[in-house]
């Protein structure tokens, strides 16, 4: 079965930039999500097909792709931004989550 | 309001059933995908199970296939999860979520999220 491949945690410094990777074979032919899950909180979508940012989402986050490795990148990243964030692609409409990274602001 | 929200979670004995809703407001529930969703306890997200807008498409995670159904019932905006066989690997906090919409004819990011109903499987 189809995986994606996330580091388990990440550190950063407040008003730093934070890159959480995700990985995955032929990620480049799919489109990548991510998701910022905060604590005893529901996902929200933070990038959606790669590289877009849904409405309300902060500038601060972006997306990029190369390769078969997908990168979420948190630019001044704030205290609030410490959460737990998924990236997830459809592998023959079925979907997949990464293992999730932990983003520490610290 | 955009809001979806779960319910029909509980205590159910290994091998036993139970049956997930998911009722909808604040948006045409008919024309979206939906999705199902889950989480066991401090662990990650599992995709589980979408629909499509009108029903005849659906898809499943091999955990869940031939045990979980998904349906939906448009005039009821309601989603629903159907759980047969439930093992202690079932346990877990279900979301239901809505398909952004914007990939025609496949699944797409999911942009509204419940805050979940648990199931628990134990004897």
């Amino acid at each position: 079965s189809y995986e994606l491949t996330q580091s388990s945690s990440v550190s950063v410094s407040p008003g730093q930039t934070a890159s959480i990777t995700c990985s995955g074979d032929e990620l480049g032919d799919k489109y990548v999500y991510w998701y910022q899950q905060r604590p005893a909180q529901p996902p929200v979508l933070v990038i959606y097909q790669d590289t877009k940012r849904p409405s309300g989402i902060p500038e601060r986050f972006s997306g990029s792709i190369s390769g078969n490795t997908a990168t979420l990148t948190i630019s001044g990243t704030q205290a609030l931004d410490e959460a737990d964030y998924y990236c997830q692609a459809w592998d023959s409409s079925t979907g997949v989550f990464g293992g999730g990274t932990k983003l520490t602001v610290l | 309001e955009v809001q979806v929200v779960e319910s029909g979670g509980g205590l159910v004995q290994p091998g036993g059933s139970l049956r997930l809703s998911c009722v909808a407001s604040g948006f045409s529930f008919s024309t979206y995908w939906m999705h199902w969703v889950r989480q066991a306890p401090g662990k990650g997200l599992v995709w589980v199970s979408r629909i499509s807008s009108d029903g005849t498409s659906v898809a499943y995670a091999d955990s869940v296939k031939g045990r979980f159904t998904i349906s939906r019932d448009n005039a009821k905006k309601t989603l629903f999860l159907q759980m047969n066989s439930l093992a202690a690997e079932d346990t877990a906090l279900y979301y239901c979520a809505r398909d952004q919409g914007y990939s025609y004819g496949s699944p797409d990011g999911m942009d509204v999220w419940g805050q979940g109903t648990t199931v628990t499987v134990s004897s």
